[in-house]
């Protein structure tokens, strides 16, 4: 059973810095390219950042390049995302998603985290 | 950067069909996704590239793709229908996966 388990969410003020994780089993994760996405209160879904399965290769929202820094350790069949220069509009659930294979273009995921949420708010 | 509409509401009888529109510049020539959303949950995949369904997922529900508009059709629909459907593409100019604005359906 594909499982999909992300902490690390919390209250930050503008400015500061939080790092996600998403504990993944079920499923061979190095295989298979992950994603983040978030989804601010009461608004649609936002596609933040995509790791592809062999080679690494990252992919970023233009709103948050440059802040924000997807990885993988596939030792621990963990994902991460380090969120620096944190910003009011980054308030928003952030779910971890596993890919339909292992890069785009190929769709975001066939299975979602229930999310951790991030409030950025002074 | 490339950009997906949807209108932001559908209402439909149970029975009756849900056309949900999906406009974005030659959408034609991507592969679109259709994401369910019920309120508090995740979203669940329900149609891939385009016209595909992933297994467990009901036959009522349907996708298509011509020009600059991708439709998700939901046929007989039914009362547990009722969510928040997104579409999704890969923007290879871009490098960037895109969702569309997302459409409430409910269902009268």
């Amino acid at each position: 059973e594909v499982q999909l388990l992300e902490s690390g969410g919390g209250l930050v003020q503008p400015g500061g810095s939080l790092r996600l994780s998403c504990a993944a089993s079920g499923f061979a994760f190095s295989n298979y390219a992950m994603s983040w996405v978030r989804q601010a209160p009461g608004k649609g879904l936002e596609w933040v950042s995509t790791i592809t399965g062999i080679g690494g290769s990252t992919y970023y929202a233009d709103s948050v390049k440059g802040r924000f820094t997807i990885s993988r350790d596939t030792s621990k069949n963990t994902l991460y995302l380090q969120m620096n220069s944190l910003r009011a509009e980054d308030t928003a659930v952030y779910s971890c998603a596993k890919g339909g294979c292992s890069s785009p273009p190929c769709y975001i995921s066939d299975f979602w985290g229930q999310g951790t949420l991030v409030i950025v708010s002074s | 950067s490339y950009v997906l509409t949807q209108p932001p509401s559908v209402s439909v009888a149970p029975g009756q069909t849900a056309r949900i529109t999906c406009g974005g510049n030659n959408i034609v020539s991507k592969s679109v996704q259709w994401y369910q959303q019920k309120p508090g949950q995740a979203p669940v995949l329900v149609v891939y590239a385009g016209t595909d369904r992933p297994s467990g997922i009901p036959e009522r529900f349907s996708g298509s793709n011509s020009g600059n508009t991708a439709t998700l059709t939901i046929s007989r629909v039914e009362a547990g229908d009722e969510a928040d459907y997104y579409c999704q593409v890969w923007d290879s100019s871009s490098d960037q996966y895109v969702f569309g604005t997302g459409t409430k359906v409910t269902v009268l």
